[in-house]
């Protein structure tokens, strides 16, 4: 089985600062692929950031950054320099045999 | 490109009536699969299609189905509705075994 875990249902962070959002979870599969996803106001699901499990290297993307640790199946998202516009709800997601997602955390960046 | 394009964006239906639902995907993308997205559940998986074949499905009743035709469109069906199937719909599109990308959804209104 495969779950997800995102134990923040809701953060708060003022504009250009640094927010981390935690998220874990358990699989048995070997090889599986971590994602966030970002969910603003229009509902549309838009892919922010992806780790392949066999990599080590944290993955980038611009602001967005993420902490894999994989012995404590534990796959966090850090934003930086927090803008108005990442107000969002954001979903950790696995991918083993199919695509599961966490509950979500609702980030509110404040001006 | 074009993206995942899911219609109608909006549906309401009576309790008892079936509805079906519509999903193009990314040009190339073969896989596709169905998420149902309500406050109190989440989003959860109900299937996925690759190459007209059903690869996986969720814990929904047999009144979900859904089917992938050979230009990689797919429909979700839902028969005998109940309130309790209002939700956003979601279809996700992906090349491979990951990195799904999502339509726009179809908000299903059940009354």
């Amino acid at each position: 089985a495969q779950t997800v875990t995102q134990s923040q249902p809701e953060m708060s962070v003022q504009e250009a600062e640094t927010v981390t959002l935690s998220c874990t979870y358990d699989t048995s599969e070997n090889n599986y692929y971590l994602f966030w996803y970002k969910q603003p106001p229009s509902r549309q699901m838009i892919l922010v950031i992806r780790q392949e499990a066999y990599k080590q290297q944290n993955a980038t993307e611009n602001r967005f950054s993420v902490n894999f640790q994989k012995a404590a199946k534990s796959f966090s998202l850090k934003i930086s320099d927090s803008q108005l516009g990442d107000t969002a709800m954001y979903f950790c997601a696995l991918y083993g045999n199919k695509l599961v997602f966490g509950a979500g955390t609702i980030l509110r960046v404040k001006s | 490109k074009a993206g995942v394009t899911q219609t109608p964006r909006y549906l309401i239906k009576t309790r008892g009536q079936q509805v079906t639902l519509s999903c193009s995907p990314i040009s190339g993308h073969r896989s596709v699969s169905w998420y149902q997205q309500t406050p109190g559940q989440g989003l959860q998986f109900l299937f996925e299609y690759f190459s007209e074949t059903q690869r996986n499905k969720g814990n929904f009743p047999g009144r979900f189905s859904g089917r992938q035709f050979s230009n990689s469109r797919s429909e979700m069906n839902v028969s005998t509705l109940e309130l309790g199937d209002s939700a956003l719909y979601l279809c996700a599109s992906s090349l491979g075994q990951f990195e799904a990308f999502f339509g726009q959804g179809t908000r299903l209104t059940v009354v």
